[in-house]
């Protein structure tokens, strides 16, 4: 079975500046998809970035980018020039040829104006 | 385009009683799930739908039936709630690679 691991409970950025949120995963698949999703007060979950597992060059996605570490299984997202509109939970998952997707426990992003 | 849709967005069930919550994907995707979010917690698999006609059980299945009832329309059922079943449910879809899915507003439920 496949474990996510957000090992940052909470964070917090000032605004403008640049937050890293971790994320780690165990797997004995070769072929998945990793993926940021951002959940604000509203609840929606809303996908803000994914990586194919194949690929070695990292995901960008304007501000949001991520360090893709495929074999120390890890996978953090870095968001740059921090908005207020950035703050919420942020959950890694990891995904399979299943569409299955497994979560972590989330990290929840505050934004100091 | 709607995306996914859940009906209702909050309920309050008494323990024992019984109740189905709706989905709907106007995205002709394949593959429909029902996850549960408990307070500071990531997403759990209840069931999932591959396609029409199947469903298979994910991480936490107990005290839940569902049907797919034709592409579109994918229903969880709690046929006599508990309050270990209060939680905020999501619905999602997912079409072929990347593995991605769609999620729905939510629902949430407080089993009392």
């Amino acid at each position: 079975a496949q474990t996510v691991t957000q090992s940052q409970p909470e964070m917090s950025v000032q605004e403008a500046e640049t937050v890293t949120l971790s994320c780690t995963y165990d797997t004995s698949e070769s072929d998945y998809y990793l993926f940021w999703y951002k959940q604000p007060p509203s609840r929606q979950m809303i996908l803000v970035i994914r990586q194919e597992a194949y690929k070695q060059q990292n995901a960008t996605e304007n501000r949001f980018s991520v360090n893709f570490q495929k074999a120390a299984k890890s996978f953090s997202l870095k968001i740059s020039d921090s908005q207020l509109g950035d703050a919420a939970m942020y959950f890694c998952a990891w995904g399979n040829a299943g569409n299955m997707l497994t979560f972590g426990g989330g990290t929840r992003l505050m934004v100091k104006p | 385009n709607a995306g996914v849709t859940q009906t209702p967005k909050f309920q309050v069930l008494k323990t024992g009683q019984s109740m189905t919550l709706q989905c709907a994907q106007d995205m002709n995707h394949n593959s429909m799930y029902w996850y549960r979010q408990d307070p500071g917690m990531g997403l759990r698999l209840i069931y999932y739908s591959a396609s029409e006609g199947t469903t298979d059980k994910g991480e936490v299945p107990n005290g839940y039936n569902v049907s797919r009832l034709n592409k579109r329309e994918f229903s969880l059922r709690l046929e006599s709630a508990a309050p270990s079943q209060t939680s905020v449910y999501f619905c999602a879809s997912g079409g072929l690679g990347p593995y991605e899915q769609y999620f729905g507003p939510g629902t949430r439920l407080t089993v009392t």
